[in-house]
């Protein structure tokens, strides 16, 4: 079967460094996205990883093992305009995207 | 640049009336998607289509229909709309799948009451 788990909710402080992390299961591997997604409106494209490692992308870089199933989103130098979900889409043999709820960051100052 | 445009971005509907959620995009891009959410909920893809004249089901097709007669128009239809198709709806569009970014449309909030 097919799966994703991402933490419902994070909280961090403003300035800080937070990581998100997912963990999934699918039926091939054909890449893993990261979108973001503000209350009331569509997600936007963050990252896309399809090899092992590192990608950085300004304050965001994302993280990928194919090996462990696993994933991660850093965000730097965290900005209250950040406070938003973040969704963790992994991409099947089938190339259809797997979407879970997201991960809700909550920023306080 | 528009992107993906997607009307109406609001709409109410009685239960068994019928409505067409348009859905176009000027990117020349060969796939499309629709797709649903519910709060909290993550996801769920409705329909997609591959390229002009080919449509296909994705997770939740059951209540609505798909028309795909050019590459930049993707139109959703819900005939006899009920109250669990309240949601919000994306469409989005992608120019291949593998490692190609999908783009969204800014969404339509349906409430079918």
């Amino acid at each position: 079967g097919q799966s994703l788990e991402q933490p419902s909710e994070v909280t961090a402080v403003e300035g800080a460094i937070v990581q998100i992390n997912c963990t999934y299961q699918t039926s091939g591997f054909n890449g893993l996205f990261w979108y973001q997604q503000h209350a009331g409106e569509a997600p936007t494209f963050l990252s896309y990883n399809v090899l092992d490692g590192l990608e950085e992308k300004g304050r965001f870089s994302s993280f990928l093992s194919r090996s462990k199933g696993y994933s991660y989103l850093l965000l730097k130098e965290l900005q209250m305009k950040d406070s938003a979900s973040y969704l963790c889409a992994p991409m099947d043999s089938n190339y259809q995207l797997i979407w879970g709820a997201g991960t809700k960051l909550i920023i306080k100052p | 640049n528009a992107g993906v445009t997607q009307t109406p971005k609001f709409r109410i509907l009685k239960i068994g009336q019928s409505m067409t959620l348009q859905c176009t995009q000027d990117m020349n891009h060969n796939y499309m998607y629709w797709y649903r959410q519910d709060p909290g909920m993550g996801l769920k893809l409705i329909y997609y289509s591959v390229g002009a004249g080919i449509t296909d089901k994705g997770e939740v097709p059951n209540g609505y229909n798909v028309s795909r007669s050019t590459t930049e128009d993707f139109p959703l239809r819900l005939e006899l709309a009920a109250p669990s198709q309240t949601s919000v709806y994306f469409c989005a569009s992608s120019y291949e799948t593998s490692g190609n970014t999908i783009y969204f449309g800014e969404g339509s909030w349906l409430t079918v009451v």
